[in-house]
């Protein structure tokens, strides 16, 4: 079983609609969540760390569940911009061991 | 935007050459790794450093060699290319303790 497992995708969501996607990780121990944004061709940046308490910023909104151990994204307003492949990141042993998921590709239509 | 740069970002070898993947950061970090990636697939661990002098293999195999003998460069090394060794490879960094990476823009590496 992997680490960390996304649903690879592809989602194709008309713009404007409202996208979600969850991440499910093994490690029990895991500290740290993050969601990271990789677009077509490029490297990887940083979208969201992903808290406890669940945390939002504009448009995106990032939950977790420890009891489940999953991880959710949830994008509102989707826009053609937000096209792009996500990749959950568990972080353990003080955030010094990231493990990235496969990633979920987005493509938002017009 | 992140200080991270890789060179050479495209690089087309013959098999049985030894090429060196250089990787240098300016932010000052601690930490630094290098990921394998082919197109549409995961991102592999396959090496990564504490500091000056530490290194340390990662999660997938690999052939390579890496060296920190400088906090701001941590070069990967391959001694005789295979065509198995085509992949991209992107060079990260970050601060102790925090959980955001900084990437560099990657090195696609194709072997004939």
């Amino acid at each position: 079983r992997k680490e960390v497992e996304q649903d690879p995708g592809p989602f194709n969501v008309p713009e404007g609609a409202t996208v979600a996607f969850n991440c499910t990780y093994s490690n029990s121990a895991s500290q740290s969540f993050f969601w990271y944004r990789q677009d077509c061709r490029k490297e990887p940046k940083l979208l969201m760390s992903v808290y406890s308490s669940g945390n939002e910023d504009g448009r995106f909104t990032a939950q977790l569940n420890r009891a489940s151990q999953y991880i959710s994204l949830l994008i509102r307003d989707s826009k053609l911009s937000d096209s792009a492949t996500y990749l959950c990141v568990v972080g353990s042993f003080g955030n010094e061991k990231l493990t990235f998921g496969t990633g979920t590709r987005l493509t938002i239509i017009p | 935007e992140a200080d991270i740069y890789q060179t050479p970002r495209y690089l087309v070898i013959g098999t049985g050459k030894k090429i060196t993947l250089e990787c240098s950061q300016t932010m000052g970090h601690d930490k630094m790794y290098w990921y394998q990636q082919d197109p549409g697939m995961e991102l592999h661990l396959i090496h990564y450093s504490y500091g000056v002098n530490s290194t340390e293999k990662g999660d997938l195999s690999s052939e390579s060699t890496v060296s920190r003998i400088r906090t701001e460069h941590f070069p990967l090394t391959l001694e005789s290319a295979r065509p198995s060794h085509t992949s991209q490879y992107l060079c990260a960094s970050k601060l102790a303790g925090t959980g955001e990476l900084f990437f560099g823009e990657g090195s696609r590496l194709t072997v004939l």
